[in-house]
């Protein structure tokens, strides 16, 4: 069973550009959230999918949008990169009201 | 606004030694307390995780207490080891509809061989 996947596993990219990260849940969930965590912090809430939908959101700007699909897989994307974008992104999936799994992450660097 | 601050940031300990890591909150209505552990550049991994209505979790040589009321909880690792040696996170969900989790910074442990 695998658990959640996340690619790629790393990206480099330059400021003003676009990114898609992408996450796979593990087999049975249908919730993914992603966070976002800068060097040296704790990750912070981006937002959460459930049912294609983004059910919440953290204090993110617009320029960070998602999408789940029918399968439950998830993307994340973020316009108009920022230096302080860089960071590592955390996909993390559950089914109900259960416990959190998250992914190896994604880390992006903006130059 | 609920904050999670861990204390230390940074620990170094000789192997065998017992640690106590230290994790506080500001809004005692949380739903749960989870620690986690994070290796260099990696994700997250799921150690213990503590139900608001529980005052500890034990695994193995890892035992974490909560403390509600006080807005506390500690990881005690008994016996370390350099395989113990990453950064531990503590994190809340909160006691809401709300799913979001809210993090601590983290304590960098090494354990000195």
């Amino acid at each position: 069973d695998a658990g959640v996947t996340q690619s790629p596993t790393h990206l480099i990219k330059t400021r003003g550009q676009q990114v898609t990260l992408r996450c796979s849940p593990k087999s049975g969930h249908d919730t993914v959230s992603w966070y976002q965590q800068a060097l040296g912090q704790g990750p912070q809430f981006i937002f959460q999918y459930y049912e294609e939908e983004e059910r919440q959101r953290g204090n993110f700007p617009d320029r960070f949008s998602g999408h789940q699909f029918p399968n439950y897989s998830s993307e994340l994307n973020v316009n108009a990169l920022l230096l302080g974008d860089s960071a590592l992104y955390l996909c993390a999936s559950k089914q109900g009201g259960e416990t959190q799994y998250f992914g190896p992450g994604t880390r992006l660097l903006v130059l | 606004k609920q904050e999670v601050t861990q204390i230390p940031a940074a620990l170094s300990v000789p192997e065998g030694e017992n640690l106590v890591l230290n994790c506080s909150f500001t809004d005692s209505a949380i739903y749960n307390l989870q620690w986690f552990r994070q290796d260099p550049g990696k994700g997250l991994t799921s150690l213990l995780l503590i139900q608001s209505s529980q005052r500890e979790q034990t695994s193995g040589r890892l035992n974490a207490s909560l403390d509600k009321s006080s807005g506390r909880s500690t990881l005690y690792i008994a016996a370390s080891q350099p395989g113990d040696s990453a950064t531990y996170l503590c994190a809340v969900r909160l006691m809401n509809r709300d799913d979001k989790i809210i993090f601590g910074k983290g304590t960098r442990l090494h354990i000195l061989p």
